[in-house]
């Protein structure tokens, strides 16, 4: 069974950083791009960053790009998400998601862990 | 990076159908047949439904289909339950610089 459990969440002021972990567990974590998708409270999903099986090719949103670095460690089966300058709208839940297969579809989800950026 | 529009809300009686659009442009869901829909219930972790359109991974309900046309995809939730009131959101891959562009949402209520 595909599992993602994320972990790294918590309260941050402006400007401070924080670093995110995604635990994989139930596949071959090294075959398989992963993404990070974050919800602002009372918000739609966002689309943040995606890097592939190797860390090859990595992409970021307009809206982190220059603050956060994606990066995985395939001999811990770990996602990461390094966040700095935090700003008041990066706060939202963020999720670790597995491609389906297929190369363009996020096809297993994490539960998500709560950043809060404030001051 | 823009947003695909979503109805806020869609809401049906058991047992009937309901289509949730998803609007975007010729440069995500007009250009490429890679548009994917995921449930969300608060709390939850987000699934997956459909995929490239009109695909539904193993597990999914057969109530549950998709469909495009031109830069406008559709989800279609037939035989509708009380277990499908749920947030729904559209995605579709937006080329080498966007990647990936997510709907506004969509709340769905079971009457």
């Amino acid at each position: 069974e595909v599992q993602l459990v994320e972990s790294g969440g918590g309260l941050v002021k402006p400007g401070g950083s924080l670093r995110l972990s995604c635990a994989a567990s139930g596949f071959t974590f090294s075959s398989y791009t992963m993404t990070w998708v974050r919800q602002a409270p009372g918000k739609g999903l966002e689309w943040v960053s995606c890097i592939t099986s190797r860390s090859r090719d990595i992409y970021y949103a307009d809206s982190v790009k220059g603050r956060f670095t994606v990066s995985r460690d395939n001999a811990k089966n770990s996602l990461y998400l390094q966040m700095n300058s935090l700003r008041l709208e990066d706060t939202a839940v963020y999720y670790c998601a597995r491609d389906l297969g297929t190369g363009t579809t996020f096809g297993y989800w994490g539960l998500g862990t709560l950043v809060s950026v404030s001051s | 990076q823009s947003v695909l529009t979503q109805p806020a809300s869609v809401s049906g009686s058991p047992g009937q159908s309901i289509t949730i659009s998803c609007t975007g442009t010729s440069s995500d869901v007009g250009g490429y047949n890679y548009v994917s829909w995921y449930q969300h219930h608060p709390g939850k972790a987000p699934k997956l439904i459909i995929f490239e359109g009109n695909k539904r991974p193993s597990g999914v309900s057969s109530r549950f289909s998709g469909s495009k046309s031109g830069n406008t995809a559709s989800l279609t939730i037939s035989g509708l339950q009380a277990e499908d009131e749920a947030d729904y959101y559209c995605c579709s891959y937006g080329g080498s610089a966007t990647r990936y562009v997510f709907g506004t949402g969509t709340k769905v209520s079971v009457l």
